[in-house]
């Protein structure tokens, strides 16, 4: 069954640290992967995406992205966070033909320290 | 880029009444359309896929009679909730799969709630 896991629910980190949001995914065929950022109370917006290609993917807001078949995994990192990146983040499997459908993780919240 | 909108916002409907939320793509044509469902501090849920000139596929253990969907144009799919009460109050979100590519775009979304 295709699944989505982000196992870390919340992260607090200092502003400047460097930050690395874990996603794992579970997909019978080319995963298509997504970091996606939601704010509280607003829509959904894209940091970054990986079709094929390069496996280090880089997004919008510094952000960056590194696709490992060998561990399904698709892990979200930025190297200084600022105070502005608080807010939650959905790692999601796309599929590409057939349904179209979009899973999602469960999401991880993040807390920046000033 | 591509641009989704929905429709309100926010509603606030009175138990037992039905409020409609509009989707539409702006700037591009999409065939399939799909709406979420995010209740606090949870992750989205897809409730169905909204398919131009065709029916809705729902996904399983949402009610079709209850979360009517129409997509009657490449731009537009909306849901109706019917006979809303409280415990429908939530976060829907909508999003749009661009007729050329695969990639979904996401609208704002809208809160409801139902008192």
């Amino acid at each position: 069954a295709q699944s989505v896991t982000q196992p870390d629910i919340h992260i607090t980190v200092s502003e400047g640290a460097s930050l690395e949001l874990r996603c794992n995914y579970s997909y019978g065929a080319t995963p298509y992967l997504f970091w996606y950022v939601q704010s509280p109370g607003q829509g959904l917006q894209l940091l970054l995406k990986y079709f094929s290609g390069d496996t280090l993917v880089q997004g919008i807001k510094g952000f960056e992205a590194e696709f490992k078949r060998s561990q399904s995994s698709f892990n979200l990192r930025k190297p200084s966070v600022h105070w502005s990146d608080a807010a939650e983040y959905f790692c999601a499997v796309g599929a590409l033909g057939g349904t179209y459908k979009y899973i999602f993780g469960t999401g991880t919240r993040l807390k920046v320290l000033a | 880029g591509a641009v989704v909108s929905q429709h309100p916002s926010w509603v606030i409907c009175k138990s037992g009444t039905s409020v409609k939320i509009e989707c539409r793509s702006l700037d591009f044509q999409a065939t399939t359309m799909f709406w979420y469902r995010q209740f606090p501090k949870q992750s989205l849920m897809l409730m169905a896929t909204s398919n131009e000139g065709s029916k809705a596929t729902y996904e399983q253990g949402v009610e079709k009679d209850k979360f009517l969907i129409n997509h009657a144009s490449l731009t537009l799919s909306t849901l109706t909730v019917t006979s809303a009460h409280p415990e429908d109050s939530s976060f829907y979100i909508c999003s749009a799969r661009d007729i050329q590519s695969y990639e979904q775009y996401f609208g704002p979304g809208t809160r409801l709630t139902v008192t």
